[in-house]
């Protein structure tokens, strides 16, 4: 069975501040999928990682993959208030569509 | 990336009717779209796999009797709950797929069975 585990699950930090959130995984994976939910919303997908060493880039969001730890990293840089929101993980398989399994969240708060 | 619209936003109902909740697909033909519930604080768990003109595929340990899924058209799937009761009470979420897999989702649907 495959498991995703995230951390940290809350975390609270200052504006300016950067941090690294975590995504392990423990089956092997040809995809990996970051997405945002804001308090009350639904999910809006953010990135979609296909590759060992793949990066991605927008805004104070950098996400990346290593297949062969089987982790992905979600980097915060320069963290405002409007980055607040509960990002979640998810690993696929090209084989399995749709049937990503979901990490349990990390919920983030900027401070003024 | 696709767009998704689904309705109601909010339903209060009382235990034992049922509820139905359309989403659908606005600007391209998905064959395929995905069912989702997410209990408060709590990560998103996969119900079901609704395909177009053919029965759906639901995910171990769902009702397919209590959860009914139609999709009937390449932009419209419904979920109905039926006979609701109060641990069904959730968000609904459903979503459908892009070029590599991801998902698009809906804005959801919340439920609340008094």
């Amino acid at each position: 069975e495959l498991k995703v585990e995230q951390n940290p699950l809350f975390l609270s930090m200052q504006e300016g501040k950067n941090y690294t959130i975590y995504c392990n995984y423990s089956t092997t994976s040809d995809r990996l999928y970051w997405y945002r939910q804001d308090p009350g919303k639904s999910l809006e997908s953010l990135f979609v990682l296909l590759s060992n060493g793949a990066v991605k880039q927008e805004g104070r969001l950098m996400a990346s993959l290593d297949t062969k730890a089987r982790l992905s990293t979600l980097h915060i840089t320069a963290a405002v208030h409007d980055l607040s929101a509960t990002y979640f993980c998810a690993v696929g398989f090209n084989t399995n569509a749709g049937k990503s399994t979901f990490g349990d969240g990390t919920t983030l708060t900027v401070k003024p | 990336g696709a767009v998704v619209s689904q309705h109601p936003s909010r339903v209060i109902c009382k235990s034992g009717t049922s509820v139905k909740i359309e989403c659908r697909s606005l600007d391209f033909q998905a064959t395929t779209m995905f069912w989702y519930r997410q209990f408060p604080k709590q990560s998103l768990m996969l119900m079901a796999t609704s395909n177009e003109g053919s029965k759906a595929t639901y995910e171990q340990g769902v009702e397919k009797d209590k959860f009914l899924i139609n999709h009937a058209s390449l932009t419209l799937s419904t979920l109905t709950v039926t006979s609701a009761h109060p641990e069904d009470s959730s968000f609904y979420i459903c979503s459908v797929e892009g070029a590599w897999n991801e998902q698009f989702f809906g804005p959801g649907t919340r439920l609340t069975v008094l």
